[in-house]
């Protein structure tokens, strides 16, 4: 069964660039869609991004000038760049697959939920 | 803040039924069958309990429900046990240019 493991550098200074990894192992990168979403301490979720190997991403509007996601298809693993951090970026950091399905016509529907996620990693913005 | 609105949150004694609401408008919650729900235990990554408003995924328990009234979802949970406590978190598509929205989470407490 699918896992995905995220990984980062943990402290960020502000202003610098926040880089995470989403290690994905037990399936294919480019079969889904992959969502990023974060958590602060103690708040609810936010959906940062949804991105596929094809090139279409679809980004949260309040982070689109900041965000770079991409993907390293030999290593079946996605990146998330964050630009110009604050403490506001401050959170926990998931990866989650967008599952699918296949139309009659063989085109493949993508879903707007997520089955699987990662178990998260913590970034903390701070001098 | 959330986009979509839940209480902070919901108690009741084990055996009981709760109910947990997410309320949106007619761009998310009451314009789509997109809604999920998501368990969160302390330190843990959410998990997927109900997707499309009223399903569930393999493996998740028949006591875990959903269903949708206009803007408002809802999930209930019957035969409320102690392992159902955690943060239980709704999302829903929109047709902003969001395209996903969470709300707030609802703390879950069994007395």
């Amino acid at each position: 069964q699918v896992q995905l493991q995220e990984s980062g550098p943990g402290l960020v200074k502000p202003w610098e660039t926040l880089s995470l990894s989403c290690t994905i192992s037990g399936g294919s990168i480019s079969s889904y869609y992959w969502n990023w979403i974060r958590q602060p301490a103690g708040k609810g979720l936010e959906w940062i991004g949804r991105f596929h190997t094809s090139g279409n991403t679809f980004y949260n509007p309040s982070l689109k000038s900041r965000i770079t996601m991409s993907a390293d298809t030999s290593k079946n693993q996605l990146s998330l760049k964050l630009h110009s951090v604050t403490a506001a970026d401050t959170a926990v950091y998931y990866c989650a697959r967008v599952p699918r399905s296949v139309r009659p016509t063989g085109i493949y529907y993508y879903y707007y939920y997520m089955d699987v996620w990662g178990k998260g990693t913590t970034v903390t913005v701070s001098s | 803040q959330s986009a979509l609105t839940q209480p902070a949150s919901v108690s009741g004694s084990p055996g009981q039924s709760i109910t947990i609401s997410c309320t949106g408008n007619s761009s998310d919650v009451g314009g789509y069958d997109y809604v999920s729900w998501y368990q969160q235990h302390p330190g843990k990554a959410p998990k997927l309990m109900i997707y499309e408003v009223s399903y569930r995924p393999a493996g998740v328990s028949n006591r875990f429900s959903g269903s949708k009234s206009g803007n408002t979802a809802s999930l209930t949970i019957s035969g409320l046990q102690p392992e159902d406590e955690g943060d239980y978190h709704c999302s829903s598509y929109t047709s902003s240019d969001t395209l996903v929205v969470f709300g707030g989470g609802t703390k879950v407490t069994v007395l």
